[in-house]
């Protein structure tokens, strides 16, 4: 089992540029969730999905959009990037309480 | 909104020391976690728990739900065990949201 995987694993976009991170599971899991962390903030929830296409906002969703059309994958995308979404972007999934984390997408924006 | 504060930010000790990192929360929870996370590397969960204490090798994980306070403890510290530790907590309901704590970076010297 490969359990959470995320691509693109590192990314550089202009500001205005648009992208789509991809997050997986193999775990049969319901839930998915998009955190962002930054230096000296922690992670914080940006959208979550509590089973297949169903998604709800989390502490930070402006500037990001989510699908889940599929059970095994979590799409976040970014319309329009701006400088302040410069981070590194994990996912996780989860059963119930223990969450398993991606590698995470460093994301930069010039 | 849980408030979850983690002291201190930063630790270094010299390998063989006995570490403590600590975790205190405004509001009842569900559940508490204690992740890890090496330098630019991905996030994985060390323990969850509810009540009392756990164990595994030399970490050791305790809280006090009266008190909304949690340790974890490392014995006879490694260099290997230099990581960013997070603690997260679960505060119940549907989705099984998590709130983290901003990290306490410990470096362990040889």
């Amino acid at each position: 089992n490969a359990g959470v995987t995320q691509t693109p694993k590192f990314r550089v976009l202009k500001t205005g540029q648009s992208m789509t991170l991809l997050c997986a599971q193999d775990m049969n899991h319901e839930y998915m969730y998009w955190y962002r962390q930054d230096p000296g903030m922690g992670l914080r929830l940006i959208h979550y999905s509590v089973g297949e296409g169903t998604t709800a906002k989390g502490e930070v969703p402006d500037g990001y959009n989510v699908s889940r059309l599929k059970k095994q994958n979590f799409l976040l995308g970014l319309e329009s990037a701006a400088p302040s979404q410069t981070s590194v972007y994990f996912c996780a999934s989860s059963l119930a309480e223990a969450q398993y984390f991606g590698p995470g997408t460093r994301l930069l924006v010039l | 909104k849980n408030e979850v504060e983690q002291s201190p930010q930063n630790l270094t000790a010299q390998e063989g020391e006995f570490i403590t990192i600590n975790c205190s929360y405004s509001v009842g929870i569900s559940a508490l976690h204690w992740l890890q996370q090496h330098p630019g590397g991905g996030i994985v969960s060390l323990f969850m728990l509810s009540s009392g204490k756990k164990k595994h090798g030399r970490l050791i994980a305790t809280i006090n739900i009266q008190e909304k306070h949690s340790s974890l403890h490392i014995t006879a510290s490694h260099p290997r065990d230099s990581a960013v530790y997070i603690c997260a907590v679960s505060s119940g309901g549907s989705n099984y949201k998590l709130t983290f704590g901003k990290g306490t970076l410990l470096t362990v010297n040889p």
